[in-house]
């Protein structure tokens, strides 16, 4: 067990639709980061939050938002859903900002979009 | 541009014996390298990292990992495979600015009994 809580585990919803995916990050960590998983384009960086504050930016397309709340929980936020949008979404939490540390993951939320 | 590159989609090894799963890589700078490792239905798990000093780095489960600076390589080697190591192995580096993880394509590892 990383630490790193994600819910829901699955997530089934219609195109079209809006659903929030929440992650609770180990204790003590104050470094989000939120990464897509599909077949096609493997294993993509949409964000980063640190203590609160957005640090960095990846494949993140517009319709998709994050937030990171003070108690360091994050949400992602994905709207009008397409089918393409069906994925494994990661969050994974690391205690700092830096490059030289490792980060813990999450098992991910499964999200199908019908 | 940075980017991380592992050119092999599957690696086949029998129990027992060794196992190399090859990460090449390119970044402007220092690179922060790192290996980790997705069982199904299972988020990433960290293996190693090499910052930086002896080239050679071991980490959990008996792996450990070969930085080679000439050849912008971190090959992934365990001396002797077991079936339970077989899982889908990520290579990753760490780059400043906007791309903050670069993660490559994945590697299955399949080990036979």
């Amino acid at each position: 067990d990383s630490g790193v809580t994600q819910t829901p585990k699955h997530l089934i919803t219609a195109t079209g639709q809006r659903v929030t995916l929440r992650c609770s990050p180990r204790s003590g960590d104050l470094s989000v980061y939120w990464y897509q998983q599909s077949l096609d384009q493997g294993l993509q960086f949409l964000i980063q939050y640190y203590n609160g504050e957005e640090r960095a930016k990846g494949n993140i397309l517009e319709r998709f938002s994050a937030q990171q709340f003070p108690d360091l929980h994050s949400e992602l936020n994905l709207s009008s859903l397409e089918l393409g949008d069906s994925a494994l979404y990661f969050c994974a939490s690391s205690v700092a900002d830096s490059l030289r540390i490792e980060a813990f993951f999450g098992q991910g939320t499964r999200l199908t979009v019908v | 541009a940075q980017s991380v590159a592992q050119p092999e989609d599957q690696v086949n090894v029998a129990e027992g014996n060794p196992l190399t799963v090859k990460c090449t890589y390119s970044v402007s700078g220092n690179p922060y390298l790192f290996w980790y490792v997705q069982y199904p239905n299972r988020g990433l798990q960290f293996l190693l990292k090499y910052i930086t000093g002896d080239n050679l780095v071991k980490g959990s489960y008996g792996f450990e990992a070969e930085f080679n600076k000439s050849q912008t390589s971190f090959h992934l080697k365990k001396p002797s495979a077991l079936v339970s190591d077989s899982a889908l192995y990520f290579c990753a580096v760490r780059v400043t600015g906007g791309f903050k993880t670069i993660f490559g394509a994945g590697t299955r590892l399949f080990v036979k009994a």
